[in-house]
């Protein structure tokens, strides 16, 4: 079946860091990926996504390449804010509903 | 333009008991469906509900049932709790069921759900 690995939180970075959130994904077909964010006590917000290979899906400065070839959606920003704190979830869409990576807190420190 | 609301946002129900969680679509959106996330991990998917049936169904036993009315708003019904049924359960809208793509995927804030 289909299923998503995300690298084990938590990463704490200081303000103005590099970073990546590693997320690899087994499939059938063809499927649809994407990031997700979720900030305390709240529900899930869509950050991106990109539904074909070598799609490069981008907001709020958070960019991820659909790699078939490595079955991989790295999240990376080139420099974080305080304000990116929370916790951050790959998934795919193969179907017609989603399968979620187990998340990875990310705190970044003043 | 509302979003998904989802009600209660916090209950406390003992185990054994039966709860039952509400969500609202999301203006224009005809399917509704829940996902339950415990703590530390990511959202599995419950079922999905389209036309007021269910449509499609994840790895879950048939305490978690489930309800959607004429004006597409649906309930998450759950009988004799356990205590590993804590989790906050989120609710997502979309249009146009299975058959038709689900397109516009919205999650609401989510009701949190604590069994002692």
């Amino acid at each position: 079946g289909n299923s998503v690995t995300q690298m084990e939180g938590p990463v704490t970075l200081s303000e103005e860091a590099f970073l990546t959130i590693n997320c690899t994904y087994t499939a059938t077909g063809y499927p649809s990926l994407f990031w997700y964010v979720q900030y305390p006590g709240e529900g899930l917000q869509l950050l991106l996504k990109a539904t074909k290979a070598d799609d490069k899906g981008s907001n709020k400065g958070f960019e991820a390449t659909y790699r078939k070839e490595t079955t991989s959606f790295h999240l990376e920003k080139g420099s974080v804010q305080v304000s990116d704190s929370a916790v951050y979830f790959c998934a795919l869409r193969g179907g017609q509903n989603f399968v979620f990576g187990p998340g990875t807190r990310l705190s970044v420190l003043p | 333009d509302a979003g998904v609301t989802q009600s209660p946002t916090h209950l406390i129900k003992t185990r054994g008991q039966q709860v039952t969680l509400r969500c609202s679509p999301k203006s224009g959106h005809d399917t509704v469906s829940w996902y339950q996330q415990a703590l530390g991990q990511g959202p599995q998917f419950i079922f999905q509900y389209y036309e007021e049936e269910e449509r499609q169904r994840g790895n879950f036993p048939d305490r978690f049932s489930g309800h959607q009315f004429p004006n597409y708003s649906s309930e998450l019904n759950v009988n004799a709790l356990l205590l590993g049924d804590s989790a906050l359960y989120l609710c997502a809208s979309s249009l146009g069921g299975w058959s038709r793509g689900n397109y516009g995927y919205t999650f609401g804030s989510g009701t949190r759900l604590t069994v002692v």
